[in-house]
């Protein structure tokens, strides 16, 4: 079974509804994050949690939730998905710092 | 502020050939690590290769090698024997002591062909 998982694999909404992406992870690591990918930029970080209370911002938040359920489990919330957030979403965990990060297979969100 | 940069959107390489991936970086930090990502037509990012900023020696894993020359900050990936499954896009990332937070280029789409 794969690390890292997140769910749905692939999921088309539309404008204004709200939607969640999950993701799971069985490597024990403390730190989680929720990228995005969008041709031509890179991923950029959206939210990441380096324990089950510590939920900090990262370079694009505006428009995302995050809650850190458990050690394993971290989830990104669109309140109110508009198309500009279509994308390829990813979840990535590491342990300590400048560690490695290790990524799900990805989401990619489609909002019409 | 940090910065990746690569500027290289595209590189064709020649099957058995060897192939350079350009990436510099913008840091004033000290302590920083940098990584090399490829992400396959699939879509998954794989993990290739780290080096720290403090390692003397540059990294190798495998056909992997990240050329770092800390004084022009640069961080290339040097891809040996390249293999038809290497085509794919790769990332160059940094992380530092401070921020702890990955920084990633804008990516470049290596082809290779027979």
């Amino acid at each position: 079974d794969a690390d890292v998982t997140q769910t749905p694999r692939n999921r088309i909404t539309k404008t204004g509804k709200r939607i969640m992406l999950e993701c799971s992870q069985t490597k024990g690591h403390d730190r989680m994050y929720w990228y995005r990918q969008d041709p031509g930029l890179g991923l950029r970080l959206i939210y990441y949690s380096f324990d089950v209370k510590d939920i900090n911002k990262g370079e694009i938040s505006d428009g995302y939730s995050v809650s850190r359920q458990a050690q394993a489990k971290f989830s990104l919330s669109l309140e109110s998905a508009i198309p500009n957030q279509t994308a390829l979403y990813f979840c990535a965990t590491s342990q300590g710092m400048i560690g490695e990060q290790y990524f799900g297979p990805g989401t990619r969100l489609t909002v019409t | 502020a940090q910065k990746i940069t690569q500027t290289q959107p595209g590189m064709f390489v020649q099957e058995k050939e060897a192939v350079t991936l350009d990436c510099t970086y913008d840091t004033s930090d000290q302590s920083y690590g940098l990584f090399w990502y490829k992400q396959p037509s699939s879509g998954e990012m794989i993990f290739l290769i780290y080096q720290g900023s403090y390692d003397e020696q540059n990294a190798t894993e495998g056909r992997y090698s990240l050329n770092f020359q800390k004084a022009r900050k640069s961080a290339n990936l040097v891809i040996s024997a390249s293999q038809l499954g290497d085509s794919a896009m790769y990332f160059c990332a940094m992380g530092s002591w401070d921020t702890d937070k990955l920084i990633f280029g804008t990516g470049t789409r290596l082809q290779v062909f027979p």
